[in-house]
């Protein structure tokens, strides 16, 4: 629907496990993020991609690893996470990084035991 | 750090009643943009503005922009039950290169 697709949907995973979330755009775009969507807190910015550089870390723990191949893919790999991590990540993206409009993904539902 | 503070947290109306959201931030935005998040859904954009003083409509919808780019509403005529979901400002605060998203106002409508 707004051409920003992330796999999986869902997922639930031990803090022991290492798993990687995928997002995918089909608009062209040259920006990417990774958010965090927890309960009780606004969206966090973690990570945004501009041209495949990385140009914002948010002091994001080295337990979640970015990954931006080519402007069109952007990967989460994550390990030994902790259940404080359960949350909601949305991917999104943007003609250009700053303050255009962000399409986002449908969001992975994570829950880590 | 920089924030952008939305109120209220929450609303419950009636169905056919107003309701308005408030976002506000301590330092000047280059602009602000409102983004609508149904229940288990994603944010999808709704509108940005970028000039002080600055009113579009979409419908029900009315968004405005303070003078001093400082502080937006959103106010929705005549609540439905599809208007149901968060609500969020986002703003790009002066020296920040990205968006920062206010917490959100979860809108409810009874029927």
């Amino acid at each position: 629907e707004t051409g920003v697709t992330q796999t999986p949907r869902h997922l639930v995973m031990g803090m022991t496990n290492k798993k990687s979330l995928k997002c995918e755009q089909h608009l062209g775009h040259n920006a990417m993020y990774w958010y965090k969507q927890s309960a009780k807190k606004p969206l966090e910015l973690m990570f945004v991609y501009s041209l495949e550089e990385r140009v914002e870390n948010n002091s994001v723990p080295s337990r979640f690893s970015p990954e931006c191949p080519n402007s069109s893919h952007l990967f989460l790999h994550l390990h030994t996470l902790q259940p404080e991590d359960s949350a909601l990540y949305l991917c999104a993206s943007s003609q250009l990084a700053g303050a255009e409009t962000q399409y986002f993904g449908p969001g992975t539902r994570l829950l880590v035991l | 750090g920089q924030q952008v503070m939305q109120i209220p947290q929450y609303q419950h109306v009636q169905e056919g009643e107003d309701f308005t959201t408030y976002c506000n931030s301590s330092t000047t935005l280059s602009n602000i943009q409102w983004y609508k998040q149904r229940p288990g859904g994603h944010p999808v954009f709704l509108i940005q503005l970028v000039k002080s003083g600055e009113v579009k409509k979409q419908k029900r919808l009315t968004f405005q922009f303070g003078e001093a780019k400082k502080n937006s509403s959103l106010h929705i005529t005549a609540t439905q039950t599809t208007d149901v979901g968060t609500y969020f400002c986002a703003g790009r605060i002066s020296g920040y290169s990205t968006l920062t998203f206010g917490k959100g106002t979860m809108l409810l409508v009874s029927p």
